[in-house]
């Protein structure tokens, strides 16, 4: 069976520090990978995805970027963190199908 | 791009009632339609999905409608239990070629008082 992995579960960064949160997907090949964004009772934004290594497409133009150096790892990362980061990161993926399945969260604090 | 509207954003329901929360969408190419299940702090979890190609599906007491003329989708939740209380988030989008861009609503917080 599949599984989604998302670290660190937790987060407390300072303004202008860098980030790097990291997802792996085991029990599949080729999926197609997402970062999404939840700030505090509201929706989730779409950020990147990515449908091959090496392969990025940005949906919000921000401080934040992604990269895809494996097959089943996606990063994404910060040089300088903004008060507005804040919130929880989701990582997701699917099949080259529809079914989308979520990580477990980073949820990202900065101070 | 595709937008997707969700309502209500919030439905309190007493236990053993009926939920309906309902969706509208803009892009006619959206062929797959999901439905999510947040608790607190938690992931988003898959609960049922409807393709274009069908008008209805159930699973045990939830179900989902699709109407592709107007637009609109809805999630139907009978016999509510507590533990039914969550966040729910539809989401919309068309999907070939392997590739599958959704959009999502805003969510809906259901909370089912016992």
């Amino acid at each position: 069976s599949q599984t989604i992995h998302q670290w660190p579960a937790t987060l407390v960064q300072p303004v202008g520090s860098p980030l790097s949160l990291e997802c792996t997907v085991e029990g599949t090949s080729n999926p197609n990978l997402y970062w999404y964004r939840q700030a505090a009772g509201r929706g989730l934004q779409l950020l990147f995805y990515s449908v091959g290594i090496g392969q990025i497409s940005s949906e919000v133009p921000q401080n934040l970027s992604a990269s895809r150096p494996q097959d089943r790892q996606f990063i994404l990362s910060s040089k300088k963190l903004l008060l507005s980061d804040s919130g929880f990161y989701l990582c997701a993926w699917t099949r080259k199908g529809t079914e989308q399945y979520f990580g477990p969260g980073t949820r990202l604090t900065v101070t | 791009g595709e937008n997707v509207e969700q309502h209500p954003s919030t439905l309190s329901v007493q236990e053993g009632d009926s939920a309906v929360i309902k969706c509208t969408y803009s892009d006619s190419a959206s062929n797959y339609f999901p439905w999510y299940k947040q608790e607190l702090g938690k992931r988003p979890q898959l609960i049922i999905d409807i393709r274009s190609n069908v008008g209805e599906k159930k699973d045990q007491r939830i179900a989902v409608t699709l109407n592709k003329t107007a637009k609109h989708f809805s999630l139907h939740i009978t016999e509510t239990q507590p533990e039914d209380s969550a966040v729910y988030f539809c989401a919309a989008g068309p999907s070939s070629g392997g590739s599958y861009i959704p959009t999502f609503g805003r969510g809906t917080s259901l909370i089912v008082h016992p």
